[in-house]
């Protein structure tokens, strides 16, 4: 049972333009989603994280845009760059239970910045 | 990658052996995860560990179990190794408190022929 689906599996876009991220999930529980940024040969690494209390987080040229009605949230990468390619994983958890901070991971984009 | 090691990086192996991958953290985290990582289905939980002799099953435990005789170390094993288990794996640790981050490991890729 997939609880995030993530689209699109790939991405393609041009250096200076916007790369965006979706993800879907089911279980309402969830009040954590954190996306990590994964580089070729390397473990992910967290990227930006959102609670359901706010609608976006904003951190340098990373947005997180959060719909807890819709149980979508995505993630914006402004002017992207070349060194932005890179897999991103969006993933949720329940902080507030006991799931021992378990993640629960989307299945994955992998984004491509053309100089 | 936050003072997470494993070994090994790589290994090759045949299909029915015994395969131990190990993470070793000198974080003192209390948590630590085994993920698989496969192409389109991202990473899965494999196992889990709130403390030491303290695991329990993530998503995709069938052919895996794992130990935690100390904080700093948390062991997976597969004990008759299959093709379906040809994978990259990576170790994580986490720390409860304001957030659920995971520090993840440099990742194992473990070929099963």
């Amino acid at each position: 049972q997939q609880q995030v689906k993530q689209s699109p599996q790939s991405l393609i876009v041009q250096k200076g333009g916007i790369s965006i991220i979706n993800c879907a999930y089911e279980n309402t529980a969830f009040d954590y989603f954190p996306w990590y940024q994964q580089f070729p040969g390397k473990g992910p690494a967290l990227l930006i994280a959102i609670r359901p209390d706010v609608s976006e987080k904003k951190e340098g040229r990373f947005t997180i845009s959060f719909n807890k009605s819709a149980k979508q949230f995505s993630l914006h990468i402004m002017d992207s760059q070349p060194g932005d390619s890179a897999t991103y994983f969006c993933a949720a958890s329940n902080e507030g239970g006991t799931s021992y901070g378990k993640l629960t991971f989307g299945q994955g984009t992998i984004l491509t910045v053309h100089p | 990658d936050a003072g997470i090691t494993q070994s090994p990086r790589h290994k090759v192996t045949e299909t029915g052996t015994p395969v131990t991958l190990r993470c070793h953290q000198t974080e003192n985290h209390r948590y630590m995860y085994w993920y698989r990582q496969d192409p389109g289905h991202g990473l899965r939980l494999i196992h889990y560990s709130y403390g030491v002799k303290d695991t329990d099953k993530g998503e995709v435990s069938d052919g895996y179990s794992v130990s935690r005789s100390k904080t700093e170390d948390f062991l997976l094993t597969l004990e008759s190794a299959t093709s379906s288990q040809t994978s990259v794996y990576f170790c994580a640790i986490g720390k409860r408190g304001l957030t659920d981050t995971q520090y993840f490991g440099p990742g194992t890729r473990l070929t099963v022929l």
